[in-house]
């Protein structure tokens, strides 16, 4: 099983700055098969990011990723009021179907 | 767009069972593998099953192989999980999504108590 490891756990930032999150897998994602999701308080997870750096439908393009083998980023480029949430990265290149534990961003 | 409502989420006691709805609309449901992914109160997220479209390829993780069911009707474009001998560390939310892979679009979810 691929463990991946979140950091930081929550991150204090102001609106406007650039935040950087952190996902490492135990073992090489093959074919950077690897995903990014928001959760916002008391709604289901959306996808923002698939195959480490395509974004979803509709994903607005300050939301960025990047990353291969062991290694993957998560960027917010500005900061917006909204985008104070959790976020959680998983990867779909073994099974089972693995996620992050979650990074909070929260307002400095 | 993509509209996926659980049901038949509740109380239950341990050992008991439960059977979970998803109504799929806004896509071509047949032309989708389908998920359920749970989320424990305050905690993060398991995979938990996932059905292709014409339903014979099934995927169980280890903590409920042998005791869930995935299950779809592509006619009433609707996706199932029956749940048996639930124990206490099934309580979570439980979700359907598309895609087998990521999930692309989520529903609300539907809350499973297991206690007695």
């Amino acid at each position: 099983e691929i463990v991946l490891t979140q950091s930081p756990g929550t991150l204090s930032l102001s609106p406007g700055e650039r935040a950087t999150l952190s996902c490492r897998a135990s073992q090489s994602v093959s074919t950077r098969f690897l995903a990014w999701y928001q959760q916002k308080p008391g709604q289901a997870p959306r996808l923002l990011i698939y195959g480490a750096s395509t974004r979803a439908t509709g994903i607005p393009d300050r939301f960025g990723g990047s990353g291969s083998g062991t290694d993957f980023t998560l960027t917010i480029s500005r900061l917006e009021p909204e985008d104070f949430v959790v976020y959680y990265c998983q990867q779909y290149g073994g099974s089972p179907r693995t996620f992050g534990q979650g990074t909070k961003v929260e307002i400095k | 767009q993509v509209q996926l409502v659980e049901s038949g989420g509740g109380l239950v006691k341990p050992g008991g069972s439960l059977r979970l709805s998803c109504a799929a609309s806004g896509f071509t449901f047949t032309d989708y593998y389908m998920s359920w992914i749970r989320q424990a109160p305050g905690k993060g997220l398991e995979w938990v099953s996932y059905i292709s479209s014409s339903g014979t390829t099934i995927y169980y993780a280890d903590s409920v192989k042998g005791r869930f069911t995935i299950s779809r009707d592509n006619a009433k474009n609707s996706l199932y999980l029956q749940m048996n001998s639930l124990r206490a560390e099934d309580t979570a939310i439980y979700y359907c999504a598309t895609g087998w892979k990521f999930g692309e679009s989520w529903g609300q979810g539907t809350l499973v108590t297991v206690s007695s």
